[in-house]
C-alpha cells in the first residue's frame, strides 16, 4: 500500500459527459501528478500540483482540468467525453516538488467511456 | 526535451537472469528510476540511481552510466511472478519524471 488513495476504482460514463476523480497523496506529500495510460501505451504525464499551485503540465487537454486542495487532495475534471478518453488515471505524489524524487502511486481508477 | 528508449518486450526463462536496458537523452540529470507495474495495477518502486555504478536489492540491481546515457535492471532467478512492464523514468532539472514507455516481461516455465 503506497499511501495514496483514489477514488472511484472504476468509472463507466457515456460519450459527452464530465467526471471527476479524485486523489489523496500520502500523508506529508505536497505534490501530486496525474498521469493517463491507455491500453498498452506508457504513462503519460498530464499535470503537477505542489502545495495548492500548479507546477508544471504535460499533454493535458484543454477539456481536462485539475486543482489541489488546501487539505492537499487532487481532482482531475474530464468533460466532453470521448470514446479515446478510456484509460486508467493515476495519481502520484511526493516530497520534493522538483519531480525528480521517488513518486508513490495509488490504485488508478479505470474509466470506460461508451 | 527527454527521450528515453527500452525494448517493447522481453521473454526470459524462470530461474534465469534478464537485463533490461533504457537509454536517455536528457537536459540536465537528477536520477533515474524504475518502477515495476503489473498490469492494471500502479507502477511500484524498484530503484534508483544517481551515480555511476551498480545498485543492488536482492533479486533485483540497477546500473547507471551518466556519460553514456544508459542504464540496465538486472533481474536475477527470475519467478513467474515478475511477469510485469518495467518503465525507466529520468528526473531532470525542475521538471517531472519522464516514463519511458516500458519493457513487458514474461517469464516462461
Amino acid at each position: 500500500d503506497s499511501g495514496v488513495t483514489q477514488t472511484p476504482k472504476h468509472l463507466i460514463t457515456a460519450t459527452g459527459q464530465r467526471v471527476t476523480l479524485r486523489c489523496s497523496p500520502r500523508s506529508g506529500d505536497l505534490s501530486v501528478y496525474w498521469y493517463q495510460q491507455s491500453l498498452d501505451q506508457g504513462l503519460q504525464f498530464l499535470i503537477q500540483y505542489y502545495n495548492g499551485e500548479e507546477r508544471a503540465k504535460g499533454n493535458i487537454l484543454e477539456r481536462f482540468s485539475a486543482q489541489q486542495f488546501p487539505d492537499l487532495h487532487s481532482e482531475l475534471n474530464l468533460s466532453s467525453l470521448e470514446l479515446g478518453d478510456s484509460a486508467l488515471y493515476f495519481c502520484a505524489s511526493s516530497v520534493d516538488p522538483s519531480g525528480s524524487d521517488e513518486q508513490y502511486f495509488g490504485p488508478g481508477t479505470r474509466l470506460t467511456v461508451t | 526535451g527527454q527521450n528515453i528508449d527500452q525494448p517493447t518486450e522481453m521473454t526470459a526463462t524462470e530461474g534465469a537472469i534478464v537485463q533490461i536496458n533504457c537509454t536517455y537523452q536528457t537536459s540536465g540529470f537528477n536520477g533515474l528510476f524504475w518502477y515495476q507495474q503489473h498490469a492494471g495495477e500502479a507502477p511500484t518502486f524498484l530503484s534508483y540511481n544517481v551515480l555511476d555504478g551498480l545498485e543492488e536489492k536482492g533479486r533485483f540491481s540497477s546500473f547507471l552510466s551518466r556519460s553514456k546515457g544508459y542504464s540496465y535492471l538486472l533481474l536475477k532467478e527470475l519467478q513467474m511472478k515478475d511477469s510485469a512492464s518495467y518503465l525507466c523514468a529520468v528526473g531532470s532539472g525542475n521538471t517531472p519524471l519522464v516514463f519511458g514507455k516500458g519493457t513487458r516481461l514474461s517469464v516462461i516455465a
